[in-house]
């Protein structure tokens, strides 16, 4: 069972630079989620979905954006990176919205 | 809009000492209520949750946490930590009447010695 797939892993980008990065999951569940992995912050959802098609704002989402065109993909990305947006970026999924699967992580680095 | 607080940024316990992580809630609807736990360079692995019934909801690898609403907390408990136990901690709580999304507490880093 893959679960949550998260890629990539690593990345390092530079300032101004862009990048998606990839959320999928084979479970079928409806609803999926972004957060931000910060010290002292806890994780930060940025944005969510709660079907194919549907997107909406979490609470730190400026610098963000998503999409959900396949039910089981969900992407988010960066149009133009800042230092700010370092952090581990985490997407989950959830069949009712309670019980969350998570991916691994992505751990990114902007300089 | 739904809040949690986890009051200690690190818990210290010896192996074989009971212990508990502590959170508190606040929500305007009646507590969904969750525990992780994440190792080091992983995601969030579910412990246990509380939507209903009864106040201690037992978990995964021998967590329970009990629920009290007149104190708003959900504090995570177990009888004899285990040196494997030592991981960051996070509560979370979604407002039951609300939005399905999770809103977590900064994590508790518990941390077992021998």
């Amino acid at each position: 069972n893959a679960g949550v797939t998260q890629t990539p892993k690593f990345r390092v980008l530079k300032t101004g630079q862009s990048m998606t990065l990839l959320c999928a999951q084979d479970m079928n569940h409806e609803y999926m989620y972004w957060y931000r992995q910060d010290p002292g912050m806890g994780l930060r959802l940025i944005h969510y979905s709660v079907g194919e098609g549907t997107t909406a704002k979490g609470e730190v989402p400026d610098g963000y954006n998503v999409s959900r065109l396949k039910k089981q993909n969900f992407l988010l990305g960066l149009e133009s990176a800042a230092p700010s947006q370092t952090s581990v970026y985490f997407c989950a999924s959830s069949p009712t919205g309670n019980g969350y699967t998570f991916g691994s992580g992505t751990r990114l680095t902007v300089v | 809009a739904q809040s949690v607080a986890q009051p200690e940024d690190q818990v210290n316990v010896a192996e074989g000492n009971p212990l508990t992580v502590k959170c508190t809630y606040s929500v305007s609807g009646n507590p969904y209520l969750f525990w992780y736990v994440q190792y080091p360079n992983r995601g969030l692995q579910f412990l246990l949750k509380y939507i209903t019934g009864d106040n201690l909801v037992k978990g995964s690898y021998g967590f329970e946490a009990e629920f009290n609403k007149s104190q708003t907390s959900f504090h995570l408990k177990k009888p004899s930590a285990l040196v494997s136990d030592s991981a960051l901690y996070f509560c979370a709580v979604r407002d039951g009447a609300g939005f399905q999304k999770l809103v977590f507490g900064t994590g508790t880093r518990l941390l077992v010695s021998p």
